[in-house]
């Protein structure tokens, strides 16, 4: 029962380096979320999914991208690290928004703790 | 735009004694909701959701909540917390007209002395 995984889980970068980070599910999800986590401020939204080959902005989608490819796969990408997004990133997954399972309940992964400086 | 505010960044409780978080939404619709625990080094666990029906909702590891429509708040509480219990605590909230999207409040820590 692997869930929703996340990797790395650690990252330094330098500024204006880039770097992608994948979330891999098997729970059969429509549903992918990328989510920034900063003290304070909860959870803000990057990035979503709600199928394969599609993507949408979330709250704060700046400085990012996302593909996915695979159903099973969201990847988020970083084009030109900056300081400011020094943050612990978490990917999510759901079944969507099914008449069955509207709102259903999001599985999140451990996160991934990156550092620009 | 909604946002929640859970107004306690920390919270200390002794071991033993009750807990009660408060988590409070702006919105005009009817919200679905949700409790959020995360432990450190951890991604977030669901302890507990609202859709409808019956406003007092019983959750994972002895929590409830209870949705009172008059206040916008969703509030969560366990009657005798354990040391295992300390973490980081989020409400969540979604509406049905921005889909599949939650607003998550900022947190609340909560440290549990022995």
């Amino acid at each position: 029962n692997a869930g929703v995984t996340q990797t790395p889980k650690f990252r330094v970068l330098k500024t204006g380096q880039s770097m992608t980070l994948l979330c891999a599910q098997d729970m059969n999800h429509e549903y992918m979320y990328w989510y920034r986590q900063d003290p304070g401020m909860g959870l803000r939204l990057i990035h979503y999914s709600v199928g394969e080959g599609t993507t949408a902005k979330g709250e704060v989608p700046d400085g990012y991208n996302v593909s996915r490819l695979k159903k099973q796969n969201f990847l988020l990408g970083l084009e030109s690290a900056a300081p400011s997004q020094t943050s612990v990133y978490f990917c999510a997954s759901n079944f969507g928004g099914s008449s069955s399972s509207y709102n259903s309940p999001l599985h999140f992964g451990n996160g991934t703790r990156l550092t620009v400086t | 735009a909604q946002s929640v505010t859970q107004p306690d960044i920390h919270i200390t409780v002794s071991e033993g004694a009750s807990l009660e978080l408060r988590c409070n939404y702006s919105y005009g619709a009817t919200p679905y909701l949700f409790w959020y625990v995360q432990s450190p080094g951890q991604g977030l666990q669901l302890l507990l959701k609202y859709f409808s029906g019956d406003t007092l909702v019983q959750g994972i590891k002895g929590f409830e909540a209870e949705f009172k429509r008059s206040q916008s708040s969703f509030n969560l509480r366990k009657p005798s917390v354990h040391w295992s219990d300390a973490a980081e605590y989020f409400c969540a909230v979604g509406f049905k007209a921005a889909g599949n999207k939650l607003t998550f409040g900022g947190g609340t820590r909560v440290l549990v002395k022995p």
